[in-house]
């Protein structure tokens, strides 16, 4: 069965300390994986990745994956209140006895920035 | 301003009644996605449609019945065999394979 496992489930940090959440995967046939910000409704588009080793960054945060050890991780330096949201990862893969493709998504982990 | 419009934000429902979640985009994409969203679960895929007159069922389709006429258009019949109907959820839509979801801001169904 295909999956994705995001760890931490739930994280508390202060204002200023870095973090790094992470996301494993098990799916047929991997075409991508993406990192969504969910705020309070719909969640915001992050990063895609495609290509193993390439880092892709977006001011504080960073992305990067590793196709042969099936991860990737999603770093944030010098955190603010504002980046507290629950982080989405999903994968786009074939799903077994589906017709195209699909997003898998992860369980999220749930960020929480103090002041 | 191109975007995916869920409707209504909140739908309260007795047990026993079908309920129609409303899904259109305005973007021109082929593909649409249905999401549920539970505390702890994540997103689990409940239909989606690549083109239209075409659809697939997801990860949870049981109990659900969608219908893709317009390519504007999907939305979601949650029928009175979903045994735990209430939940979050969420359409989506994308231009095609191997590109990034666009979401609505969903509609947060209660079902008593």
């Amino acid at each position: 069965e295909d999956k994705v496992v995001q760890s931490p489930l739930s994280l508390v940090v202060h204002e200023g300390d870095t973090v790094t959440l992470n996301c494993s995967y098990e799916v047929t046939n991997f075409r991508s994986l993406l990192w969504y910000k969910q705020e309070k409704k719909a969640p915001t588009f992050l990063f895609m990745l495609t290509s193993s080793g390439i880092e892709k960054k977006s001011g504080r945060l960073s992305s990067i994956l590793d196709k042969k050890e099936l991860f990737s991780i999603l770093n944030i330096t010098a955190t603010q209140t504002g980046d507290s949201a629950v982080y989405l990862c999903a994968v786009e893969a074939y799903p077994k006895g589906q017709a195209g493709t699909a997003l898998i998504f992860g369980k999220g982990t749930t960020l929480s920035v103090s002041s | 301003d191109g975007g995916i419009t869920q409707s209504p934000k909140y739908l309260f429902r007795k047990e026993g009644q079908n309920v129609t979640l409303s899904c259109e985009q305005n973007l021109n994409h082929d593909a649409m996605y249905w999401y549920r969203q539970d505390p702890g679960q994540g997103l689990r895929l409940i239909y989606y449609s690549q083109i239209v007159n075409d659809f697939q069922k997801g990860d949870i389709a049981e109990g659900y019945s969608v219908s893709r006429e317009k390519k504007e258009s999907f939305p979601l019949t949650v029928t009175s065999a979903q045994k735990n109907p209430t939940a979050f959820y969420l359409c989506a839509s994308s231009i095609g394979r191997n590109s990034p979801l666009h979401f609505g801001n969903g509609t947060r169904l209660t079902v008593t």
